[in-house]
């Protein structure tokens, strides 16, 4: 299965823009790139997915490089309450049992600066 | 519109006692999913239901956890003869079908603690 790696933690201050990079080197060309995020003390939240082509939305960008191998999600402009463990995730375009059996790893911790 | 509700929010409960937590997934969505976060732990994958399919169980622990899910809205997930390790953040998700660019919508989840 595919798996994907990130930073432990990270700190941004508050109205900068942050870069959360998540490598996945053994992803398959039929796998899809997810984001989410966790709030504290709550569930976690979607924020955007992609293919191939980069993508934006309200929310975030995501940048994917163009082997695929590691993608990153931009915070245009982090404010306190974007401080919240991020998820990257892939997810299986043909097996869908696969997605299903996918133990989400411990994601990046970002903290905000005011 | 509402989104996925759990309830109850915490529940703490005596080692060896059965525990029923309950999902209300949004409406109209077909795929319903059931987590467990322990402390300070990535997600784990429990049990998934989608439309009229048999449920995909494979997630499931122990056979002390079963899930149901009524007329393809309501889930129900019961933990038989609760132990401590079994004490997480239990997290339930809805999303229109099962597929792969389908966002999943988690609710709250539900704080068990096993004494």
């Amino acid at each position: 299965d595919a798996k994907t790696t990130q930073p432990n933690s990270m700190e941004s201050n508050e109205e900068e823009p942050v870069h959360l990079p998540c490598n996945h080197s053994t992803i398959s060309g039929t796998d899809y790139i997810h984001w989410y995020r966790q709030l504290p003390s709550q569930g976690p939240e979607y924020v955007i997915h992609g293919l191939t082509s980069n993508v934006n939305n309200r929310m975030a960008s995501l940048a994917i490089a163009e082997d695929r191998k590691s993608s990153t999600l931009i915070l245009h402009r982090a404010t306190l309450r974007d401080a919240a463990v991020y998820y990257c995730i892939l997810r299986d375009a043909i097996n869908a049992g696969n997605n299903r059996k996918l133990i989400w790893g411990l994601g990046t911790s970002l903290a905000v600066n005011p | 519109g509402a989104g996925v509700s759990q309830s109850p929010s915490n529940k703490v409960t005596e080692k060896g006692k059965d525990v029923e937590l309950r999902c209300d997934p949004i409406s109209g969505h077909t795929a319903l999913y059931w987590y467990r976060q322990s402390l300070g732990q990535g997600l784990e994958f429990l049990i998934y239901f989608q439309g009229n399919s048999a449920p995909d169980k494979s997630g499931l622990p122990s056979d002390r956890f079963s899930a149901e899910r009524t007329g393809g809205s309501v889930s129900t997930l019961t933990i038989q003869r609760t132990q401590q390790e079994d004490s997480a953040v239990y997290l339930c998700a809805s999303s229109w079908t099962g597929g792969p660019t389908y966002e999943q919508y988690f609710g709250p989840g539900t704080r068990l603690t096993v004494t």
